[in-house]
């Protein structure tokens, strides 16, 4: 079985630019989570959806921050325009129904310059 | 609500040594607790997990841990570290029922000396 997938593995910009990442979760996996892990503290959850509906966004930065799951599959998280305290690693994670294991993909790091 | 905390963000050991990383929750209704490893530029893999059943939860690579909820704690532990064991490990509460709701500890790095 395929693992989730992320692209880029790592992103270089400067702020006030902006970037997008992608995720491929476990094929059937229903619920998708975007987590923002900044160095050395633990995965904060960004966004959470089910299908192609966003079911908990409430620490999403909503002003510069964005996500979409359109065909309940794949999801892109896009920052627009990046600030230096964006840099950090973007985990994408995704969770099967009747399964009690999130399995994360290897993460984006992003380096706002 | 729930929380996590690591106690030691760094913790150094001699390789054959006994590894003892401490995870002290703090949640509101039963909860389900995990054990991710971090590997350097990758994600995290999951060691093991509790989910009500036995309290006594052995995982991957030789470790195991202890739900104890009168001390809310969930300690992890190795007899003998291995080189290789040298990572960033994160201790996790949601919940029971599903990992819907996962919230994270800060962390622990496991430095192992030879």
């Amino acid at each position: 079985e395929a693992g989730v997938a992320q692209s880029p593995r790592y992103k270089i910009i400067e702020k006030r630019q902006s970037v997008a990442f992608w995720c491929n979760p476990i094929s059937g996996h229903a619920t998708l989570y975007w987590y923002q892990q900044i160095l050395g503290q633990g995965p904060k959850l960004l966004i959470q959806f089910q299908n192609n509906g966003v079911v908990d966004d409430s620490q999403l930065p909503k002003d510069r921050f964005s996500a979409e799951r359109l065909k309940g599959v794949d999801s892109t998280l896009k920052i627009q325009p990046a600030k230096l305290e964006d840099s950090a690693v973007y985990l994408c994670a995704s969770l099967g129904d009747g399964h009690n294991e999130q399995f994360f993909g290897p993460g984006t790091r992003l380096t706002v310059l | 609500a729930q929380s996590v905390t690591q106690l030691g963000s760094h913790v150094s050991v001699s390789e054959g040594a006994l590894v003892l990383l401490r995870c002290n929750y703090s949640s509101s209704v039963p909860p389900y607790l995990f054990w991710y490893v971090q590997y350097p530029n990758q994600g995290l893999q999951l060691l093991l997990k509790y989910t009500s059943a036995a309290t006594l939860v052995k995982g991957i690579n030789g470790f195991e841990a202890e739900f104890k909820k009168s001390e809310t704690s969930f300690h992890l532990t190795k007899p003998s570290a291995h080189m290789s064991d040298a990572a960033e490990y994160f201790c996790a509460v949601t919940p029971s029922g599903s990992a819907r709701q996962l919230t994270f500890g800060s962390g622990t790095q496991l430095t192992v000396l030879p």
